[in-house]
């Protein structure tokens, strides 16, 4: 069965940095691409940054970008997304997903449950 | 490319029939569109990739179509279960984007 666990959300201060994990397991990791989506309170999905299988292609939402940076552990199945220079826009749900096929470009098949992150001082 | 749904708020009775609509502000690269239901609390499930291909496990009810610009989302008879907020996305080229989601309410 294809789990994603998200781990590592908190409540950070304005300027503060968090690093998001995200756990795979049930299929064989380094094969897909995978994608962090986040989903403010009350409001609908933003996309926020993608790698495929290798980590040879990455990138990030505009509002990220500069500040967020995603990378990948495919020895031990784990996704990161590490951000800096958080502000209040940053509060949301954060989720990982894994792309359907093995395709670079991808709709996201599976989800993890998603971790919290509140920017508050 | 920014991804436009309408109705914002639709309001249907179990049984009968639901169009959604997502429009792109460019052609999407090789239809591209996704469509995901949302239900309060849980992560997004995806029920139709590629615009028109039925994800494993979504029943028939549930397509999808379109190609270019315009990508339509449909369920045939509704069942209790399909109130929910339902959300395009194209994933054909970076940034990926999500429309702002339509929300199917029971009348």
């Amino acid at each position: 069965e294809v789990q994603l666990v998200e781990s590592g959300g908190a409540l950070v201060q304005p300027g503060g940095s968090l690093r998001l994990s995200c756990a795979g397991s049930g299929f064989t990791f380094s094969d897909y691409s995978m994608n962090w989506v986040r989903q403010a309170p009350g409001k609908g999905l933003e996309w926020v940054a993608f790698i495929s299988s290798r980590s040879a292609s990455i990138s990030y939402a505009d509002s990220v970008k500069g500040r967020f940076t995603t990378s990948r552990d495919n020895a031990n199945s784990l996704l990161f997304l590490q951000m800096d220079s958080l502000g209040d826009e940053d509060t949301a749900m954060y989720y990982c997903s894994r792309g359907t096929s093995m395709a670079p470009f991808t709709s996201m098949l599976y989800w993890g449950r998603g971790t919290p992150v509140t920017v508050s001082a | 490319i920014v991804l436009t749904q309408s109705p914002d708020t639709l309001y249907l009775s179990p049984g009968e029939g639901a169009t959604l609509s997502c429009r792109a502000s460019q052609a999407v690269t090789a239809s591209y569109v996704a469509w995901y239901q949302q239900k309060p609390g849980r992560a997004p499930r995806l029920l139709v990739f590629g615009a028109s291909t039925r994800a494993t496990g979504t029943p028939e009810r549930f397509s999808g179509s379109g190609s270019g610009r315009d990508f339509t989302f449909s369920i045939s008879r509704l069942e209790p279960e399909d109130f929910a907020v339902y959300y395009c996305h194209q994933y054909g080229g970076s940034p990926f984007t999500f429309g702002q989601g339509t929300r199917l309410e029971m009348k």
